[in-house]
């Protein structure tokens, strides 16, 4: 147990769908991260938010909507969705300032 | 020129032995290195941090940093089956607020 909890572990949903995946931690950060890790792929920041603010959309397509409506919650919402999407999509928290940052167990995403 | 390169593997080493993991990265502002452990289906686990050149020794890891060859290298010593992952370098530059950049990862293998 990291601290960092998401839900679903895994979502199958088809390309017309509209789905939410959760993130909650419980280590009292202020920053939060979406990540995408792809087979043979770096992780790819995707979204960072401090304080509830976001500060970083790293070039990600208007079909994923980040939402963090408080400093322990974040939530990725999902709309026609391409099936290269499926990926395992990972929720990250971590101190201000510092990189130390804690993963959640992720969501396995298959987009069909 | 990839950020963050690492040497994909398998790496494969005999148990008790010394595996020796390697990340060499782009930008010259980094000032943070990080190593995470990723086993199979899981989520990444930060094992080591280092900000300084030289050595830093915590139980069976060490991390070495040398900013003036940027690359940053990662021995586990007594290696157990148990240590076999992939392994993810990751890099954090000075003011660039809370992103980290990442690696592909080595996947690493102790035999028996």
């Amino acid at each position: 147990e990291t601290g960092v909890t998401q839900t679903p572990r895994h979502l199958v949903m088809g390309m017309t769908n509209k789905k939410s995946l959760k993130c909650e931690q419980h280590l009292g950060h202020n920053a939060m991260y979406w990540y995408k890790q792809s087979a043979k792929k770096p992780l790819e920041l995707m979204f960072v938010y401090n304080f509830k603010e976001q500060t970083e959309n790293n070039s990600v397509p208007s079909r994923f909507s980040p939402e963090c409506p408080n400093s322990s919650h974040l939530f990725l919402h999902l709309h026609t969705l391409q099936p290269e999407d499926s990926a395992l999509y990972l929720c990250a928290s971590s101190q201000d300032s510092g990189a130390r940052a804690f993963f959640g167990q992720g969501t396995r995403l298959t987009v069909v | 020129q990839k950020e963050v390169e690492q040497n994909s593997g398998p790496l494969s080493v005999p148990e008790g032995a010394i595996a020796s993991l390697n990340c060499t990265y782009s930008d010259r502002g980094s000032q943070s290195f990080f190593w995470y452990r990723q086993y199979s289906g899981k989520s990444p686990e930060l094992i080591m941090s280092i900000y300084s050149n030289g050595d830093k020794e915590d139980g069976r890891f060490t991390a070495q940093l040398n900013k003036a060859s940027q690359y940053v290298s990662l021995l586990i010593r007594d290696s157990q089956p148990s240590d076999s992952a992939t392994y993810l370098c990751a890099v954090k530059r000075t003011g660039g607020g809370n992103k980290l950049t990442f690696g592909t990862g080595t996947q690493l293998k102790v035999e028996l």
